[in-house]
């Protein structure tokens, strides 16, 4: 049970270029989430998704965009690349209320733009 | 403005005692409070988890504890372990959320070293 999967683990963004971080749980989890920790920070929240064809924003969801046509996948897409988007981003999944507790990680994606 | 606050960054503590490590909210909606633990270069992992109606939760080493007229939980860890030294995450999700762990807002954090 491979449970959340994040690639790629490290990538370095000239800025303006665009990218996507891919996030894949096998929990047949219907929430997915995607969060960004900044250096001394908590996780910020980015975007949401209920369900396959269901996303909703976060806290900070400016300069990314997200997907989910499928319960397993849960892509991050970065269309023009900032500095200030130089974080740790991590997904998570958790399953419907009352069949279980907290979320479930993934390893993070290191992402800087230069 | 920030809803969960950890307002200690770090704490250090012998092997075998007792660790205490605290957290504020702000939000009187939040019924739904969770600890998680994170390794450098991993994500973090759930620990333990408290409902509003409840004032305390228990499992092995970990006790949590609610004070909500205070808003304010607590995680103690007994005896303190090498191992657990880490960076400990307080969560908490919104009313009505059913005890789920559905949009977590989480804290800045805090580090944890357990001294052999």
């Amino acid at each position: 049970n491979a449970g959340v999967t994040q690639t790629p683990k490290f990538r370095i963004l000239k800025i303006g270029q665009s990218m996507t971080l891919q996030c894949t749980q096998d929990m047949n989890h219907n929430y997915m989430y995607w969060y960004r920790q900044d250096p001394g920070m908590g996780l910020k929240l980015i975007y949401y998704s209920v369900g396959a064809g269901i996303t909703d924003k976060g806290e900070v969801p400016n300069g990314y965009n997200v997907s989910r046509s499928t319960t397993e996948d849960f892509p991050l897409r970065l269309e023009l690349a900032a500095p200030s988007q130089t974080s740790v981003y991590f997904c998570a999944s958790s399953p419907p209320v009352g069949q279980g507790d907290g979320y479930t990680f993934g390893s993070g994606t290191r992402l800087t733009v230069v | 403005d920030q809803q969960v606050k950890q307002n200690s960054p770090s704490l250090s503590v012998q092997e075998g005692r007792i660790s205490i490590l605290n957290c504020d909210y702000t939000n009187s909606m939040f019924d739904y409070f969770l600890w998680y633990k994170k390794y450098p270069a991993e994500g973090p992992t759930f620990l333990i988890s408290i409902s509003s109606i409840k004032d305390k939760n228990e499992d092995g080493r970990f006790t949590v504890f609610l004070n909500k007229s205070a808003k304010h939980l607590s995680l103690h860890i007994v005896p303190s372990q090498p191992g657990d030294s880490a960076v400990y995450f307080c969560a908490a999700s919104g009313r009505n959320s059913g005890g789920s762990n559905y949009k977590l807002t989480f804290g800045k954090g805090t580090l944890l070293t357990v001294n052999p």
